[in-house]
């Protein structure tokens, strides 16, 4: 079957520290790869996307992800957090049609 | 408007009541897509229109989902007699593009704040 999993429900990084979020998905076929982020009372933006081209994916907000095929993964980091990145993200994927398939979601908190 | 606008944004209904739950697409966008995402959970797909068609209903959980966006631009999703296992923020999101294009590299999906609906 044909899925996506988010490892951490909940991550805390102090201020200044790595940011790295894990998405680990499940295919059969090459996947479209997605990551979005959710701030409090707001609609999901999308942060960035891989389809294909180049395998490290640089997104808003200085994020970036990197495709690993021989992994089956599709990591989101950063390398140092801000208090505004505080918020839940989410890793999604499509299996060549228009549907999107999410993770679980990580909360990511920032420490001053 | 500028973004998917999505009404109510909070909604209470007591089992059994039918509710309806409206989305603005942004303008000209012809891709409209309904997600359920129940607390503590990733959004999950519901249903796909391309215009006035509804192309996917395959993630409607029951005979008591309805979809519709009958000119090609708002969308109501309705819900006949809820339940508590109903309870979930409903998602709406647009996009410009359709089919695979939304989701290859010029693609794009807009996400509304959704509707909060508690059955009680």
């Amino acid at each position: 079957a044909q899925s996506v999993t988010q490892l951490g429900s909940h991550v805390s990084v102090s201020e200044g520290a790595l940011v790295l979020l894990r998405c680990n998905y499940s295919s059969s076929v090459p996947p479209y790869l997605f990551w979005y982020v959710q701030y409090p009372n707001q609609g999901l933006q999308l942060l960035l996307k891989y389809t294909s081209a180049a395998t490290l994916v640089k997104g808003i907000n200085g994020f970036e992800a990197e495709f690993k095929k021989s992994e089956t993964s599709f990591h989101l980091t950063k390398p140092s957090a801000h208090m505004s990145d505080a918020a839940e993200y989410f890793c999604a994927v499509a299996f060549g049609n228009e549907k999107l398939t999410f993770g679980t979601g990580t909360r990511l908190t920032i420490i001053p | 408007g500028a973004g998917v606008s999505q009404s109510p944004r909070y909604k209470v209904a007591k089992r059994g009541q039918d509710v309806a739950l409206r989305c603005d697409p942004i303008s000209g966008h012809v891709s409209l897509f309904w997600y359920q995402q129940a607390l503590g959970q990733g959004p999950e797909f519901l249903t796909y229109f391309q215009n006035e068609a509804q192309l996917d209903k395959s993630g409607l959980p029951s005979d008591r989902f309805f979809a519709e966006r009958p000119e090609g631009s708002v969308s109501t999703l309705k819900i006949q007699r809820t339940q508590q296992e109903d309870s979930a923020v409903y998602l709406c999101a647009s996009s410009s593009t359709s089919g695979q294009a939304i989701i290859t590299n010029t693609g794009e999906l807009f996400f509304g704040e959704g509707s909060r609906l508690t059955v009680l």
